[in-house]
């Protein structure tokens, strides 16, 4: 198994651009979300899915867009990207929504 | 709102010395709750997770936490470090009546192991 994947794993973007940013699981796991890391703050939940055809907005949910069309992928949308959204996005899964998360390598972005 | 509190942010120790890296939520209800680490690079790993029954739990390289519920805490211990312990610890808590994964983290532990 893969585990859980992430492309790209680096990107530079300048303001106001739009960009996916993609995640893949192999393990046919139900669960699935997208985590931003920043200094100091951890790990904070932007958008999140139970499964196929089902997704919830996390803490930080504003400026981003998911969609869950089948229970393997999970992509993550910028629709307008700003600096502030400079960070690295770690997506995950797990078994259920109570379970051990498992974190893909991250992607780290810069608005510029 | 839940949080998660890690009130080291630095730590720097020598090697074998002991480790106790603080861990307190302020959910009062039932939770899961897990240490993960993120090496240097590399993407976060678990460390160890309480979900019920022994209140000391043991995981992976030596490391142990113990989940004492009348102080909302979960403090992550290790008796002697190494230097390849050299990363950054998180703590989270996952509520147990909530319909949808808001797993809550703190904000982190870096730790450093001088050889």
């Amino acid at each position: 198994n893969a585990g859980v994947t992430q492309t790209p794993k680096f990107q530079v973007l300048k303001t106001g651009q739009s960009m996916t940013l993609q995640c893949a699981q192999d393990m046919n796991h139900e669960y699935m979300s997208w985590y931003r890391q920043d200094p100091g703050m951890g790990l904070r939940l932007i958008h999140y899915s139970v499964g196929a055809g089902i997704t919830d907005q996390g803490e930080v949910p504003n400026g981003y867009n998911v969609s869950r069309s089948t229970t393997e992928d999970f992509p993550l949308r910028l629709l307008s990207a700003a600096p502030s959204q400079t960070s690295v996005y770690f997506c995950a899964s797990s078994y259920h929504n109570q379970e051990t998360q498992y974190f893909g390598p991250g992607t780290r972005l810069l608005v510029l | 709102a839940q949080s998660v509190s890690q009130h080291n942010h630095h730590v720097i120790l020598s090697e074998a010395a002991s480790l106790e890296l603080g861990c307190n939520y302020s959910y009062g209800g039932t939770v899961n709750l897990f240490w993960y680490v993120q090496y240097p690079g590399q993407h976060l790993q678990l460390l160890l997770k309480y979900f019920s029954g022994d209140p000391l739990v043991k995981g992976i390289k030596g490391f142990e936490a113990e989940f004492i519920k009348s102080k909302f805490s979960f403090n992550l211990r290790k008796p002697s470090v190494q230097w390849s312990d050299t990363a950054e610890y998180f703590c989270a808590v996952n509520r147990l009546n909530n319909a949808g994964n808001m797993l809550t983290f703190g904000g982190g532990t870096r730790l450093m192991v001088k050889p």
